[in-house]
């Protein structure tokens, strides 16, 4: 069975540039988590989404940050103007069941490995 | 706002050892509590959920319990292997269904 499949897995860039990081959800799952991991302030959920709609963003650090679901097996994460304070591995997740309150387990992808120089 | 913390911090063990990963959360309303291991480079995996109104969750040589009135979960390890060394987290989700909040992580060491 093909898991939750993000990309790109690594991304370098410079600051000012947008960044879109893209995730598949497992087919069938609907809710979608995106989550930042950073040795400073650890695993930090952003947003996540539930029958494709943003139900929870008070994750998000700032405008800056956008997420989007146009459908069941798509969602990106957009950073525009990306800052170097804006490295770290970003997740997607996805769950059967309603959203975080749910008894579903979450499955997560491998990770965005974000660099702003 | 609620607090997760995970302790020891890193932990190195001889093969074969049963081992005990603590989590306390500040606030005991809590929905479940989800226990993840995190392998270098990848995501996250689930080991095992206990809702809220269980006391434990077994999975192979996994067992962990939970004391909500103490704000206190343990992931027992029996007869540990050094296919068990990687990161655990434990997660809280809030009632209100709007938070979920992880703990530091236990780094674990498992020598052959």
């Amino acid at each position: 069975d093909a898991g939750v499949i993000q990309s790109p897995r690594h991304e370098v860039t410079e600051m000012g540039q947008e960044v879109t990081l893209r995730c598949k959800p497992i087919s069938g799952h609907n809710s979608l988590f995106w989550y930042r991991q950073t040795m400073m302030r650890g695993l930090e959920l952003l947003i996540y989404f539930n029958n494709n709609v943003p139900i929870d963003d008070s994750g998000m650090p700032e405008d800056r940050f956008s997420a989007k679901m146009p459908n069941a097996s798509f969602s990106t994460l957009k950073i525009q103007p990306s800052e170097p304070r804006d490295s770290a591995v970003y997740f997607c997740a996805s769950s059967l069941g309603g959203g975080i309150n749910s008894n579903q387990p979450q499955h997560f992808g491998d990770g965005t490995r974000l660099s702003i120089l | 706002k609620q607090e997760v913390t995970q302790i020891p911090a890193a932990l190195s063990v001889p093969e074969g050892e049963n081992l005990v990963l603590n989590c306390s959360f500040t606030d005991s309303a809590i929905y479940n509590l989800q226990w993840f291991r995190q392998d270098p480079g990848k995501g996250l995996t689930s080991l095992l959920l206990i809702q809220s109104s269980q006391r434990e969750q077994t999975s192979g040589r996994l067992n962990a319990s939970l004391d909500k009135s103490s704000g206190r979960s343990t992931l027992y390890i029996a007869a540990s292997q050094p296919g068990d060394s990687a990161t655990y987290l434990c997660a809280v989700p809030n009632n209100a269904g709007n938070m979920l909040t992880f703990g530091g992580g236990t780094r674990l060491m498992v020598k052959p």
